[in-house]
């Protein structure tokens, strides 16, 4: 298996703009966990999903953030409209059951303007 | 909710064993404790996990007292590539809810 695929690998973008983030999971996965990295808050978990349902999405920040999963193999984390903070790196991470390890893709390098 | 608490960051010199200690006073008896490494421009990779008593894989040992209120991550003779950030985990068997990585703590191996 390739990994966790994350796409794209970086983003510039300006204020205003929608931004989509996409995901491939490790095949077999049952979960999908999205995170937010800056170096003022460390890694927060966003939301995660359990075949292909959203479970908890209490660290989604605010309404412009939005996630999907329309399948087993493909998540999207969509910011609309996107602002300066929320410049930082993403992580997708999957694993076959929410207790066991995670693994975590490259990372989306975001930086809005 | 049972957060932990790690130092920010801790240097060693090459060839040392390096023990870091993370506080997690709310355990619950469910929770388990992962520990992950992060390189730089690189996602969160895990460590290990443990419950209880000592836990060893061919990177690191974990140990964990009888009241599980905290546990140290060991990593033998450490060199220039496990410069890196760990984050201690504390997450229970039901559900991902409970996992919350924090800043961790920073490794800074010297030659």
């Amino acid at each position: 298996d390739a990994g966790v695929i994350q796409s794209p690998r970086h983003e510039v973008t300006e204020m205003g703009q929608e931004v989509t983030l996409r995901c491939k999971p490790i095949s077999g996965h049952d979960y999908l966990f999205w995170y937010r990295q800056t170096m003022m808050r460390g890694l927060e978990l966003l939301i995660y999903f359990n075949n292909n349902v959203p479970i908890d999405d209490s660290g989604m920040p605010e309404d412009r953030f939005s996630a999907k999963m329309p399948n087993a193999s493909f998540s999207t984390l969509k910011i609309q409209p996107s602002e300066p903070r929320d410049s930082a790196v993403y992580f997708c991470a999957s694993s076959y059951l929410a207790q066991e390890t995670q693994y975590f893709g490259p990372g989306t390098r975001l930086l809005v303007l | 909710l049972a957060k932990t608490t790690q130092p920010i960051s801790m240097d060693s010199y090459e060839g040392q064993e390096v023990n870091i200690t993370c506080s997690h006073n709310n355990i619950a008896t469910n929770d388990y404790i992962t520990w992950y490494q992060q390189f730089p421009s690189q996602g969160p990779r895990f460590i290990i996990q443990g419950y209880k008593t000592k836990v060893t894989n061919e990177v690191a040992s974990l140990f964990i007292p009888a009241d599980r209120k905290s546990s140290t991550l060991s990593l033998p003779r450490v060199s220039l590539s496990d410069t890196a950030v760990y984050y201690c985990l504390v997450g229970d068997w039901t559900g991902a809810n409970n996992l919350f990585f924090g800043t961790g703590t920073r490794l800074t191996v010297i030659p």
